[in-house]
């Protein structure tokens, strides 16, 4: 079956910690997205990837990284710069192109104490 | 920058009445694609449904309907004969030539038994 998938579920870190989240898919989508949301904030733009080797900022990108080294993956890295790192991340992927459905995967709920 | 406003932060329906999400939004281009997502409790994000700013015919999706007033920017969602299974966050989510999905806050929704 064709999909995202994001691992871990739960993800649980010390603060000044750096930490990865992954996201893969297999619909041979070019473009990927993270996404972070919290209550009462929709989701927010954090970075996008519309071709391998190629990403641009979303609308808060401030203390997070990602790579895309392959088509089929978009690992975010939260770095211990991000002030205010607990939250729900998603990440989603689409054919090339305005208008194209974007797919979504099950998330990561992240937790820094 | 394009916005994308829910005003009703939750609504409640009584199972099998009809309910209508309101959704508006402001942009300055004239071709651009609009969408709903429906978020259950699992978290996982459905595309529920997409109008082509376009097409001046109302995308229909079995229960779900939208009512697009494009002068007004408006972009409501009617849900038919609600099921307890339509309970869940309702997005309302644009995107324009730049292919980047901007959404509204979302919406809770409730249905009564």
């Amino acid at each position: 079956d064709g999909g995202i998938t994001q691992s871990p579920k739960y993800l649980f870190r010390k603060e000044g910690q750096n930490v990865t989240l992954s996201c893969e898919q297999n619909l041979n989508h070019d473009a990927m997205y993270w996404y972070r949301q919290d209550p009462g904030q929709g989701l927010r733009l954090i970075y996008y990837s519309q071709i391998v080797n190629d990403f641009q900022k979303g609308d808060i990108a401030e203390g997070y990284s990602v790579s895309r080294e392959k088509k089929e993956s978009f690992p975010l890295t939260v770095t211990s710069a991000q002030k205010n790192p607990t939250a729900f991340y998603l990440c989603a992927s689409s054919i090339f192109g305005s208008g194209y459905e974007q797919y979504f995967g099950p998330g990561t709920r992240l937790t820094v104490t | 920058a394009q916005t994308v406003t829910q005003s009703q932060p939750e609504m409640s329906v009584q199972e099998a009445e009809t309910v209508t999400l309101s959704c508006t939004y402001d942009t300055s281009e004239s071709d651009y694609y609009l969408f709903w997502y429906k978020q259950p409790p699992s978290r996982q994000m459905i595309l529920v449904i997409r109008q082509e700013a376009y097409k001046q015919q109302n995308a229909t999706e079995n229960r779900f309907s939208v009512n697009f007033q494009k002068a007004a920017k408006s972009f409501s969602l009617k849900i038919s004969d609600s099921q307890l299974g339509d309970a869940a966050m309702y997005f309302c989510a644009y995107t324009g030539a730049n292919s980047k999905l901007t959404f509204g806050k979302g919406i809770t929704l409730s249905v009564r038994p």
